[in-house]
């Protein structure tokens, strides 16, 4: 149990669904990430919020959308996603933003068919 | 570019000790992070090197040489449950902000 919680934590939507993931952390970060883990590549950095602002998009498709109303939640709204979008979708914290330490949530399994 | 390198896979006994090297082209380099996942699960956090130097966490050590671009994990008295995948990160300022960029990680199998 590292503090941080997603859901669902499986997902099997059509390409014209629309869909969001959820993230919740207990820790009292400020800051929060999106990453998304595909079989044989790195962790891909999407979104970074800290203290609920925005301040990293890593050039990721509008179908994908975030949303952070505070700083203990963050979401990922999925509209009209295509099969490559199938991936693990990971959320974590940090104490403060950069500063190496990351807490990871379980992951949510997104399956795009 | 920013970039970080490691092995795709290594194999070990138990009880041995292994190394597991990072090699990184990055911009704006502020510290090296290294992860732990199994398979199925979350990448937890192992140690984080701000400085140059080794830091040590029980069997783990970690090493940061930023003149020579590098960094390696090293695992003492390998156990099966050290089976996992590994990962560094690069605590990269190069961006407008401070964030993580990872290596493909490298697949660790302890054998018996």
């Amino acid at each position: 149990e590292t503090g941080v919680t997603q859901t669902p934590r499986h997902l099997v939507m059509g390409m014209t669904n629309k869909k969001s993931l959820k993230c919740e952390q207990h820790l009292g970060h400020n800051a929060m990430y999106w990453y998304k883990q595909s079989a044989k590549k790195p962790l891909e950095l999407m979104f970074v919020y800290s203290l609920e602002e925005r301040v990293e998009n890593n050039s990721v498709p509008s179908r994908f959308s975030p949303e952070c109303p505070n700083s203990s939640h963050l979401f990922l709204h999925l509209h009209t996603l295509q099969p490559e979008d199938s991936a693990l979708y990971l959320c974590a914290s940090s104490q403060v933003l950069g500063n190496g330490e990351l807490f990871f949530g379980e992951g949510s399994r997104l399956t795009v068919l | 570019g920013q970039s970080l390198e490691q092995p795709s896979e290594v194999t070990a006994v138990e009880g041995a000790i292994v190394q597991i090297n990072c090699t990184y082209q990055t911009s704006g380099f502020y510290g090296l992070s290294w992860y732990q996942q199994h398979d199925g699960g979350a990448p937890t956090f192992l140690s984080y090197n701000a400085l140059d130097g080794l830091e040590e966490t029980g069997r783990f050590s970690s090493f940061l040489s930023r003149s020579d671009s590098y960094g390696y994990l090293l695992l003492q008295e390998l156990q099966m449950k050290d089976s996992a995948s590994y990962f560094c990160a690069g605590v990269n300022y190069g961006g407008s902000q401070g964030n993580l960029i990872f290596g493909k990680g490298t697949k660790l199998s302890v054998k018996p």
